[in-house]
């Protein structure tokens, strides 16, 4: 069975950082894209980053280029998001999702989601 | 980037309804669209993916069609479990983009 579970979330100050986890089992993972997908409290998804299977190639949307960094752990089944500068706008559940390739890259398995609040 | 309108952005429905919901991009997108739906508090499940495609485990009543920059997913005998919101999402160029969301309720 497929599974990703996030990790890391919490309360931060504008500023500051923090950094995701998430831990993929039931499927090799290196053998997927994987993406951060958010979504801010009460509002629509939006889509944060990928990384391509063996981390050579990342995109990112535009309001975090330069200051979220995705990575993963290929030996360890993991994933991350570090997230620095953070912002108010920041504030959202993060999920981690599969990205698989069909004639795009859908993402077909989510995590449960973490919890980032900006706040002072 | 290419933005997705997505329409009605809410529906009333009632059990056993058919009901369509309406994706349209902002520039062509060939058949790179996946559709999500979303319970409150859970993550986002993909129903359809390649336009029109049904996901695996995902019931028949739904189908989706279209190519370019409209489309459309329909839900054609709404059921308890369909009420949630239902987000279409473009795969053709980074950065990848959702829909504002179409949220199903009971009427």
């Amino acid at each position: 069975e497929v599974q990703l579970v996030e990790s890391g979330g919490g309360l931060v100050q504008p500023g500051g950082s923090l950094r995701l986890s998430c831990a993929a089992s039931g499927f090799t993972f290196n053998n997927y894209w994987m993406s951060w997908v958010r979504q801010a409290p009460g509002k629509g998804l939006e889509w944060v980053a990928n990384i391509k299977q063996d981390g050579s190639g990342m995109f990112y949307v535009d309001s975090v280029k330069g200051r979220f960094t995705i990575s993963r752990d290929n030996a360890k089944n993991s994933l991350f998001l570090q997230m620095n500068s953070l912002r108010a706008e920041d504030t959202a559940v993060y999920y981690c999702a599969r990205d698989r390739q069909s004639s795009g890259y859908e993402h077909d398995y989510w995590g449960q989601g973490t919890l980032v609040t900006i706040s002072s | 980037d290419i933005q997705l309108t997505q329409s009605p952005s809410f529906l009333s429905a009632s059990i056993g309804d058919g009901v369509t919901i309406t994706c349209r991009a902002s520039q062509g997108i060939s058949s790179y669209l996946a559709w999500y739906q979303q319970k409150p508090g859970k993550a986002p499940n993909l129903l359809i993916y390649a336009a029109s495609a049904l996901q695996s485990g995902v019931p028949s009543r739904f189908s989706a069609s279209g190519s370019g920059t409209e489309f459309i997913l329909t839900i054609s005998s709404l059921q308890p479990e369909d009420f949630a919101t239902y987000y279409c999402q473009q795969l053709n160029r980074y950065p990848l983009t959702f829909g504002g969301g179409t949220k199903v309720e009971i009427k």
